[in-house]
């Protein structure tokens, strides 16, 4: 029961390129989220995917593109990398009805370096 | 949007002393989640307490919702304890929550 998991740990680009954020979670949550958390502040809120087949923008959605794959998928797209997106970036979970807002669990985060 | 300020920032502390941090937050909420960071950056989540009081083992919890603001105790400090706390909230059924900037706690032995 591996929980939520994050792929790649790390990563380094150049300005520019394009990668992918993993993220997938064995817990049977409907509710997925991508934070970043950059040093010494909190984490901020990127794009979230209420169910399958939904998401939405966050706080800071702009140069990010997600795809909700499956219930158990959610993945994160920097499709022309900038400095800028320096950050570690976390994958999260739970489970949430229009009644129930449960604990939040989060993946052991990706940390990439944009050149 | 909802603002979230933590106090103290930076907190030192002699292991096997209390401490209490707190959380406020500018607007209603109906989802308030502690979490710890732990030094190797593992985000784990100690409450979920939108309003009342829960406790798990040294740390417990109190939220007063029509005061906006939720306090974290931690008893009998470890040096495991160390690490960033940080209080988030949410005001809609989304599972949205926005981040205070955290406590950083250190526990030397």
């Amino acid at each position: 029961n591996a929980g939520v998991t994050q792929t790649p740990k790390f990563q380094v680009l150049k300005t520019g390129q394009s990668m992918t954020l993993q993220c997938a979670q064995d817990m049977n949550h409907n509710s997925m989220y991508w934070y970043r958390q950059d040093p010494g502040m909190g984490l901020r809120l990127i794009y979230y995917s209420a169910s399958e087949g939904t998401t939405d923008k966050g706080e800071v959605p702009n140069g990010y593109n997600v795809s909700r794959l499956n219930k158990r998928e959610f993945s994160l797209r920097l499709e022309s990398a900038a400095p800028s997106q320096t950050s570690v970036y976390f994958c999260a979970t739970n489970f949430l009805t229009r009644s129930t807002n449960e604990k939040l669990f989060f993946g052991s985060g990706t940390q990439l370096s944009v050149l | 949007g909802i603002q979230v300020e933590q106090s103290p920032p930076d907190l030192i502390l002699q292991e096997g002393a209390n401490s209490t941090l707190r959380c406020n937050f500018s607007d209603s909420v109906n989802n308030l989640q502690w979490f710890h960071q732990n030094p190797w950056g593992q985000l784990i989540n100690l409450f979920y307490i939108p309003s009342g009081t829960k406790q798990n083992g040294r740390l417990s919890a109190t939220t007063v919702a029509t005061e906006r603001y939720s306090l974290l105790y931690i008893s009998s400090s470890q040096t495991t304890d160390s690490g960033v706390y940080f209080c988030a909230v949410g005001s809609s059924n989304t599972g949205k929550l926005i981040f205070g900037q955290g406590t950083t706690l250190q526990v030397k032995p």
